[in-house]
């Protein structure tokens, strides 16, 4: 069974700070990462994927992939209110069922002015 | 353009209609998806269809009934649902089955 894991939050950041997002996964296969933001009430938006070791930046968001540690975060610069949402980790295998996205539970994050 | 459409935006409906959610999609994308995701849960995969063909069937009731007529629409057919089936109904696409999905807005379901 496939497990990604959260910390649920709430995840609170002043306006302008840096805020880190953790998410750590169970199968070693995984192939590919995604952040997705969700506002309450609405549906899950892309905000990053990410499928090697490393760094992966796109404007104020950092993606970070350790896969020997089986570890991804999201690193959000310049927080700002808007950023307040629920942050979803979502992991990938390749091939077949390994294709299904598994999410993790989710981190509530609020951007305190 | 990473656009995906799902109509209606509400539906209410009782434990004895029978009604059916729509999702489109004019990317190209050659894999769809059906999610069901409850209140502070994340969404739960139901169906995936690869080629206009269905590849993933998770163990969904069959008061649930997916449709792929073809490669831009998806249709989820419901029939004498559950008040426990009341979510929000999420569908999703990717170029292909391995590659980033994109969701729609959702349909809000609520099952009376």
């Amino acid at each position: 069974q496939k497990e990604v894991e959260q910390n649920s939050g709430p995840l609170s950041v002043p306006e302008g700070a840096i805020a880190s997002l953790n998410c750590t996964y169970s199968d070693r296969g995984s192939q590919s990462f995604f952040w997705y933001r969700q506002y309450s009430g609405k549906s899950p938006e892309l905000i990053m994927f990410i499928y090697s070791n490393g760094d992966k930046e796109d404007g104020r968001f950092t993606a970070q992939l350790n896969k020997a540690s089986q570890y991804v975060s999201l690193l959000i610069r310049d927080s700002q209110p808007s950023d307040s949402a629920t942050y979803l980790c979502a992991v990938k295998g390749w091939g077949g069922t390994a294709s299904k996205l598994t999410f993790g539970t989710g981190t509530r994050l609020q951007v305190t002015l | 353009d990473t656009e995906v459409t799902q109509t209606p935006k509400h539906l209410v409906m009782g434990m004895t209609n029978k009604k059916s959610l729509k999702c489109e999609q004019h990317m190209g994308h050659r894999a769809m998806y059906w999610y069901k995701q409850k209140a502070k849960k994340p969404p739960e995969l139901m169906f995936v269809y690869s080629y206009e063909k269905l590849s993933i069937n998770e163990s969904v009731p069959s008061r649930f009934s997916p449709e792929c007529p073809n490669s831009s629409l998806l249709n989820l057919h419901l029939h004498a649902l559950q008040p426990e089936d009341s979510a929000l109904y999420l569908c999703a696409s990717s170029q292909f089955r391995e590659e980033t999905q994109y969701f729609g807005p959702g349909t809000r379901l609520l099952v009376l």
